[in-house]
């Protein structure tokens, strides 16, 4: 079956510190893949996405994700996190089964001490 | 322009009673769906709607039903609560099928089944 993992559940870091959030994907087709972000008391908002193109793609807030198609992953990168990037994240993938279909995975809490 | 609003905020049944979640979105959207989220499974597809008048089922849709009463509108209701459907409930809307275009989310609500 089709699933969309996240390695990390909970991430704590200081602010200045580097992240990157794991994002790997079950499924050999063709897929669209998102990134979303929920602030405390917001609603989910889009990051970044890659359709095609350049697998390196640039977000809002200074985030950036990679796609690497052989390791079935898009990982989420910011060099320098700031205590307002404290908030939930979600990989998501979209898969052409026919209809496309949206697959979020379990999500990831940043905690960023300031 | 609201974008996808969703009421009421919070709720709490008694198990057995009914309710209905509603949802309206004001971009003109032709796609809306129903998401359940809980604690280390991301957001999960209860039901969607491609297109005005059609409804089909997502990934757990047993114990609810759903109407799409017009481009705007799309309520997710339950007939008979349960505990297990204790979560926060998120209603999305795209203007293209879902994965082709990034999808739009209201606040949620917060249900509680006693």
């Amino acid at each position: 079956a089709q699933s969309v993992s996240q390695h990390n559940h909970h991430v704590i870091l200081s602010e200045a510190a580097s992240l990157e959030l794991g994002c790997n994907y079950s499924y050999g087709g063709t897929v669209n893949l998102f990134w979303y972000v929920q602030y405390p008391g917001q609603h989910l908002q889009l990051l970044l996405k890659y359709f095609s193109g350049d697998p390196l793609v640039k977000g809002i807030k200074g985030f950036e994700a990679e796609f690497i198609k052989s390791k079935f992953s898009f990982n989420l990168r910011k060099p320098s996190v700031q205590w307002s990037d404290t908030a939930e994240y979600f990989c998501a993938v979209s898969l052409n089964t026919g209809g496309f279909k949206t697959i979020f995975g379990a999500g990831t809490r940043l905690f960023v001490k300031a | 322009n609201a974008g996808v609003t969703q009421t009421p905020k919070f709720q709490v049944l008694k198990t057995g009673q009914s309710m209905t979640l509603q949802c309206a979105q004001d971009m003109n959207h032709n796609s809306m769906y129903w998401y359940r989220q809980d604690p280390g499974m991301g957001l999960r597809l209860i039901y969607y709607s491609a297109s005005e008048g059609t409804t089909d089922k997502g990934e757990v849709p047993n114990g609810y039903n759903v109407s799409r009463l017009n481009k705007r509108e799309f309520s997710l209701r339950l007939e008979s609560a349960a505990p297990s459907q204790t979560s926060v409930y998120f209603c999305a809307s795209s203007s293209g099928q879902g994965g082709l275009s990034e999808q739009f989310f209201g606040p949620g609500t917060r249900l509680t089944v006693l």
